[in-house]
Parts: structure tokens; C-alpha cells; sequence
């Protein structure tokens, strides 16, 4: 699986747009990028994945470049309730085997009143 | 619908003392999972069953054993508990075919001392 790179924290005003880059320079053509959340002690939640086109989903939207080596991960207006340690994951999907994720330290995004 | 259930919630084990750590899930999900999660750090994957009947190892698998009991069931035990084990595990599911959304249980908070 492809090594992905995320700042380590960011801050974000409530009701405004949290933007959280990742960068996956390696990334392979059958891979797809994923995004899960942590709040926190609870386990992990999946937020959205795509493979080269833009997603978007009731959580969040997840913008890829044209190249997949970078991506961004939009929470359209941030809530307090977002706060949580954003994962991004890229991988490949293989059927057959245990496809497991791989997660790395992640985002710490902070919602701010 | 009670998705991925993890028992216990907490545990206190001294050293040396084996636990087994129970996880069912009733999404009829083929595979599932174990995580183990240090404080600060990402998911690092334990064990892992593709399918009813199946275990693999995964990054960190030494001092630890599981069993596919069924389909619904999977376990962890810790055979003689070592301070490193101190940490949070999380058992996660996935249905094949599903190249998304695994997932996670609330966790089991393992204290070795």
C-alpha cells in the first residue's frame, strides 16, 4: 500500500470549511484513497473513498488530483461534533484476501467555537 | 442492529495473567479483525480472518492468538499479558465485495500492570 503524508493538526472556526490535505506520491493505479475519523476512544468511522474522480457523500467530499498524488478531504461546514483524528488510508482492493487497512498518526482536526 | 460488539470495555490484568477478548458482529460480514491502538499512534493490525475458517497474521501478532469461533465470532487472547500489551483494541468487520466502510467496535481497554 501506498505511504500517505497528513499534517499533524488543524484548526478550523465552526460552520466553516475544514480542508485536510494528504499526500500519496506513490500511489498506484488500482488504489483507492480512503478517509475514516476517530473520535475520540471511540473506533474508527468511515467517511468516504474514491479512486480518481471527486466523491462526495452526506459527510464530506473528497477531491483528488488529476495526477492522484494529492488529495483533500472537505468537511463543508464544520461542527464542534467533528473534532476527531482524521485518517487518510490508500490502498488497494483485494477481494480475496483480508484487505486490511493501514493506518498512519493521521490529522488531529480542531473544531473552534 | 447492533453492528461490531467488543467485550469487555475495560480490563485490569496483572502480568503474566492470559484474557481472551470477545468480538461478534451480526452484519453477517465475512471478514474481521483485530487493531490495537497505543496512545498517540495510528491502528496497527493484529490478526485478521478473510472468512469463516481462516486467520492471518498481521504487523504485530507476537503474544497473541485468536479463533474464528463462527461466522458472527471472532477472539483475541493474550496467553501470559505483558505491560506492552497495554493498550486499546479494536475488532472491526467487512463484508467481501464491500470496499468500503468497515466496521469498528467501540473498543476494549486493556490495562497490564
Amino acid at each position: 500500500d501506498a505511504k500517505t503524508t497528513q499534517p499533524p493538526s488543524m484548526d478550523c472556526a465552526e460552520g466553516r470549511a475544514a480542508n485536510l490535505p494528504c499526500n500519496h506520491s506513490t500511489i498506484s493505479g488500482n488504489e483507492y484513497v480512503y478517509w475514516y475519523r476517530q473520535i475520540h476512544s471511540q473506533g474508527p468511522q468511515y467517511i468516504i473513498h474514491g479512486l480518481k474522480n471527486n466523491e462526495t457523500n452526506e459527510m464530506a467530499s473528497l477531491i483528488i488530483t488529476e495526477d492522484r498524488k494529492s488529495s483533500t478531504l472537505i468537511l463543508p461546514h464544520a461542527t464542534l461534533r467533528d473534532t476527531a483524528v482524521y485518517y487518510c488510508i490508500v490502498r488497494v482492493v483485494i477481494e480475496t484476501s483480508g484487505s486490511r487497512l493501514t493506518f498512519g498518526e493521521g490529522t488531529q482536526l480542531t473544531v473552534n467555537p | 442492529n447492533a453492528g461490531v460488539t467488543q467485550t469487555p470495555k475495560f480490563q485490569v490484568l496483572k502480568t503474566g495473567q492470559s484474557m481472551t477478548l470477545q468480538c461478534a458482529q451480526d452484519m453477517n460480514h465475512n471478514s474481521m479483525y483485530w487493531y490495537r491502538q497505543d496512545p498517540g499512534m495510528g491502528l496497527r493490525l493484529i490478526y485478521y480472518s478473510a472468512s469463516e475458517g481462516t486467520t492471518d497474521k498481521g504487523e504485530v501478532p507476537n503474544g497473541y492468538n485468536v479463533s474464528r469461533l463462527n461466522k458472527r465470532e471472532f477472539s483475541l487472547r493474550l496467553e501470559s499479558a505483558a505491560p506492552s500489551q497495554t493498550s486499546v483494541y479494536f475488532c472491526a468487520s467487512r463484508n467481501r465485495g464491500q470496499n468500503y466502510g468497515y466496521t469498528f467496535g467501540s473498543g476494549t481497554r486493556l490495562t497490564v500492570v
